[in-house]
């Protein structure tokens, strides 16, 4: 069965652009979180999302938005990019989003800021 | 917010030597979880610990969930060059399903 997918692995932007990352969750969890991994740091919560509801928002700007789908994917939008918008963003998956679940990760999308 | 400290933040061992890192935390976690991440991948699920006092063994890993729930251990017996790699704890605390992670811990082991 194959895990959370990401894409893309790579992306390249400029400042002031917007970025979609996408993310497929585990086939039968329902829960999906976005996490932002900068160089050197350990990974922070940016949101969490339940059969298409925010669950959760970490303390990040306006300019960070999310969605889920009926399918249970979801996309993370990142709007007026910044230089310091630069990381490794993970997209994790679980059951049903539950406080006692284990989290599992996907690979990742790096995304460079210029 | 809840933050956690983690140490040391590398280590440098020689292959079979055992390894032991932690994790404290300025505030009461409801579960610990420990991960492995590698050079251009996502963290990898080691251990997870529900309980206080609660010592799990996954093949040569160990981990304990703290008494005061404020803190969480990690060992590796007879290190292989394959646990090369970056060690993360990450907490949760009680209702919530976010995890707050320790800065890591980065393994490097000497042939």
């Amino acid at each position: 069965d194959a895990g959370v997918t990401q894409s893309p692995t790579h992306l390249i932007k400029t400042r002031g652009q917007h970025v979609t990352l996408r993310c497929s969750p585990i086939s039968g969890h329902k829960s999906v979180s976005w996490y932002q991994q900068v160089l050197g740091q350990g990974p922070q919560f940016i949101f969490q999302y339940y059969e298409k509801e925010e669950r959760g928002r970490g303390n990040f700007p306006d300019r960070f938005s999310a969605r889920q789908f009926p399918n249970y994917s979801s996309e993370l939008n990142v709007n007026a990019l910044l230089l310091g918008d630069s990381a490794l963003y993970l997209c994790a998956s679980s059951l049903v989003g539950g406080a006692g679940e284990k989290l599992f990760f996907g690979s990742g999308t790096q995304l460079s800021v210029l | 917010g809840q933050q956690l400290n983690q140490s040391p933040q590398s280590m440098f061992i020689q292959e079979g030597e055992d390894v032991s890192m932690n994790c404290t935390s300025s505030s009461i976690f409801n579960t610990w979880l420990w991960y492995k991440q590698d050079p251009g991948e996502g963290p990898v699920l080691l251990i997870a610990l529900y309980k206080a006092g609660e010592l799990t063994s996954n093949g040569r890993l160990t981990a304990q969930f703290g008494i005061t729930r404020k803190d969480s251990f990690l060992n590796i017996s007879a290190s292989i060059p394959s646990d090369v790699g970056i060690y993360f704890c990450a907490g949760r605390v009680q209702g919530a399903q976010k995890l707050v992670f320790g800065q890591g811990t980065r393994l490097t082991i000497n042939p």
